[in-house]
């Protein structure tokens, strides 16, 4: 049983740091491929990055300066740091992972981040 | 603006079929493998086909998909009530973060 759980604040406050974890559970610690996705409201998916157990990470062209992902398997999590927050990055944040590049086979159940002062 | 391209909404009758397309570039379709994903309202997306045309476990036939060149589609036979949803389709190259189509509403009339 695979089971992914994003956590983190509700609300950010603009220019501050969005940070959030994706605990992992069950078979899914054996996975390769971890993934953060975003969905701004009323709007399709965004693929922020992802990083492999190996440790190479890749980026969003338009996130990658401001966005960290990080993998810490003893712990079982996954995490999400992104600076200088506005507006534009309200949205739903996903985790996601799997054991194939291929696909994205396993998604946590989201949470919403609202930036807002 | 997404890189793939998809219809923004589509619809057909209960026991009817419907398909979606899915076109984007050489470097994001014709050269890496399409995959699919349901998202009910309020709901985190599932996987629904992936590798072009094979289905995860628990996923029923009704639902198919397959590529050609720069263009995947995505079909559904047997529409049900519960397929109404948003589905995306989705595919990621060794040089970049995945892709994704805007999203295309199915409705169930």
């Amino acid at each position: 049983q695979v089971q992914l759980q994003e956590s983190g604040p509700g609300l950010v406050k603009p220019s501050e740091t969005l940070s959030l974890n994706c605990s992992v559970s069950g078979d899914a610690i054996r996975h390769y491929y971890w993934t953060w996705i975003r969905q701004s409201p009323g709007r399709g998916l965004e693929c922020i990055g992802y990083t492999l157990s190996g440790g190479i990470t890749y980026y969003s062209h338009s996130l990658k300066s401001r966005a960290t992902i990080s993998v810490d398997l003893g712990k079982r999590h996954f995490s999400l740091k992104l600076t200088s927050v506005t507006a534009a990055d309200t949205a739903v944040y996903y985790c996601a992972s799997g054991a194939y590049g291929d696909r994205l086979e396993y998604w946590g159940l989201g949470t919403m981040v609202t930036v807002s002062s | 603006q997404s890189l793939l391209t998809q219809p923004p909404s589509v619809s057909a009758a209960p026991g009817q079929k419907v398909t979606i397309s899915c076109s984007g570039s050489s470097s994001h379709i014709a050269n890496n493998y399409v995959s699919w994903y349901q998202q009910l309202p309020g709901r985190a997306p599932k996987l629904l086909i992936y590798d072009n045309n094979k289905r995860p476990s628990g996923i029923p036939d009704r639902f198919s998909g397959s590529k050609s060149d720069t263009s995947a589609t995505l079909g559904i036979t047997g529409l049900q009530t519960g397929d109404e949803a948003e589905y995306y389709c989705g595919a990621r190259d060794s040089l970049t973060v995945w892709v994704f189509g805007g999203g295309t509403k199915l409705t169930v009339l």
